[in-house]
């Protein structure tokens, strides 16, 4: 079984980059799998951000398109995130997911990281 | 981008009896539609998937059901641990722009 763990800085100031990685244990990243990012703000729904595949093909959110950039690192079975010129609106939870069962829906989630935006 | 809204906002039920959340999106999504369940501090967790496939290990008294624009998800007799936020997603788009609704909170009567 696929297991995800999120990890990166827990504090980012306004107008910088905020920068996660996504650990994959228990399968290889280079599995016929999109590899997602998506993000909560504090009590409130969630947001979709964007999807890599192995071969480095990237889907995003175009709301946030112009500031994010997903990447893939198979010596280190591991995805990452980027985004940047950050506000405090990008202070959220971050949740790395995959859909293995059907295309879209997602059935294995990281347990989430917190990430607030304040100088 | 597909709008997906949820209703009610929060719904209050007793234990052991019938609880029924709706999704509506704003234009047709086939039966790509997932319901997802939240807790305080912990991942959503996938409940259904093809709006009324249940997922992995999800008990039986959680059911899907609708297609185009109208979901229901229906839990037939609330446990406790049923109490929690409840999440539709639609995942009709190529290429992909998820979307969820603003989630329905089940909170205990």
């Amino acid at each position: 079984q696929v297991q995800l763990q999120e990890s990166g800085p827990g504090l980012v100031k306004p107008s910088g980059t905020l920068s996660l990685t996504c650990a994959v244990s228990g399968g290889s990243i280079s599995s016929s799998n999109w590899w997602s990012w998506i993000r909560q703000p504090p009590g409130k729904g969630l947001e979709w951000i964007g999807e890599i595949y192995h071969s480095g093909s990237t889907n995003y959110n175009p709301s946030l398109k112009s500031r994010v950039t997903i990447s893939v690192d198979k010596s280190k079975n591991q995805f990452s995130l980027k985004l940047s010129s950050v506000t405090a609106a990008d202070t959220a939870v971050y949740y790395c997911a995959i859909a293995v069962a059907v295309l879209g829906a997602f059935d294995i989630w990281g347990q989430g990281t917190m990430v607030t935006v304040s100088s | 981008e597909i709008v997906m809204t949820q209703s009610p906002a929060t719904l209050s039920v007793s234990p052991g009896e019938r609880a029924t959340l709706s999704c509506r999106a704003s234009q047709s999504v086939s039966s790509n539609l997932a319901w997802y369940q939240q807790k305080p501090g912990q991942a959503p967790r996938l409940l259904i998937y093809g709006a009324s496939t249940r997922a992995t290990g999800i008990p039986a008294r959680f059911s899907g059901s609708g297609s185009g624009t109208e979901f229901t998800l229906t839990i037939s007799s609330l446990q406790s641990e049923d109490f929690a936020v409840y999440y539709c997603q639609q995942y009709n788009n190529w290429p992909p722009k998820y979307t969820f609704g603003q989630g329905t909170k089940l909170e205990i009567k």
